[in-house]
């Protein structure tokens, strides 16, 4: 069974300190799908980012960056120079490759505040 | 821009009277999902459609229903809302099932149970 842990509940920075909200997932198939989204106080979850078992490379795009590592089942995010706009309940995501896997499996979360 | 409409954004309901959220679509995706979210927890998969084919989560209670009209449309059917019901209620769209489509989400619905 697919399964995703995020260890942090809350965290809390200081604006402009950097952040890494990790995630840890459990598989069993070869093939599967990793998804970052942030869920703000209005409630959307706005996507973030996809990446799939096959790409180990990290991406960064702006202030944020994804560090994907298969030996450790891992992918975690990293916030640079945290802002107010930043806070939000960050979600990891799994989707596992087998077919009719369309099954998001979500971690339970990580509460951000970035105080300012 | 395309997006995903939820509306209303805020539901008030009384204990047992009959609700109804709907989502909206300009994506043209095939799929549309509704979850539940309760505070402080992961969003939980309450069924999809696939086209027109309805797919139920084995462990949603009879009480959700939908509906799909159309492409664009989908309603979420609470026949008689229990407290336990309140909560955020999500719909998203994918183009497909396949395990590595991006799942894109709507504002949500709050729903209060008085």
């Amino acid at each position: 069974a697919q399964k995703v842990t995020q260890a942090q509940t809350e965290i809390s920075v200081v604006e402009k300190e950097d952040v890494t909200l990790d995630c840890v997932y459990e598989t069993r198939d070869t093939t599967y799908y990793l998804f970052w989204y942030k869920q703000p106080p209005s409630g959307e979850l706005v996507f973030l980012i996809r990446r799939n078992s096959f790409d180990e490379q990290n991406e960064i795009s702006g202030r944020y960056s994804w560090n994907f590592q298969k030996s450790t089942s891992s992918f975690n995010f990293t916030i640079t120079a945290s802002q107010v706009v930043d806070s939000a309940v960050y979600f990891c995501a799994l989707s596992e490759g087998g077919a009719g896997s369309y099954q998001l499996t979500f971690g339970k979360g990580t509460k951000l505040s970035v105080i300012p | 821009d395309a997006m995903v409409i939820q509306n209303p954004r805020y539901q008030v309901t009384q204990f047992g009277k009959p609700v109804t959220l709907s989502c909206s679509q300009t994506l043209n995706h095939n799929v549309m999902y509704w979850y539940q979210q309760k505070s402080s927890q992961a969003p939980k998969l309450l069924f999809h459609y696939y086209d027109k084919d309805f797919n139920n989560e084995a462990d949603t209670p009879d009480n959700f229903q939908s509906r799909r009209p159309n492409t664009s449309f989908c309603f979420l059917d609470i026949r008689s809302p229990g407290l336990g019901d309140a909560a955020m209620y999500l719909c998203a769209t994918s183009s497909s099932r396949l395990p590595q489509e991006t799942q894109y989400f709507g504002p949500g619905t709050r729903l209060l149970v008085l």
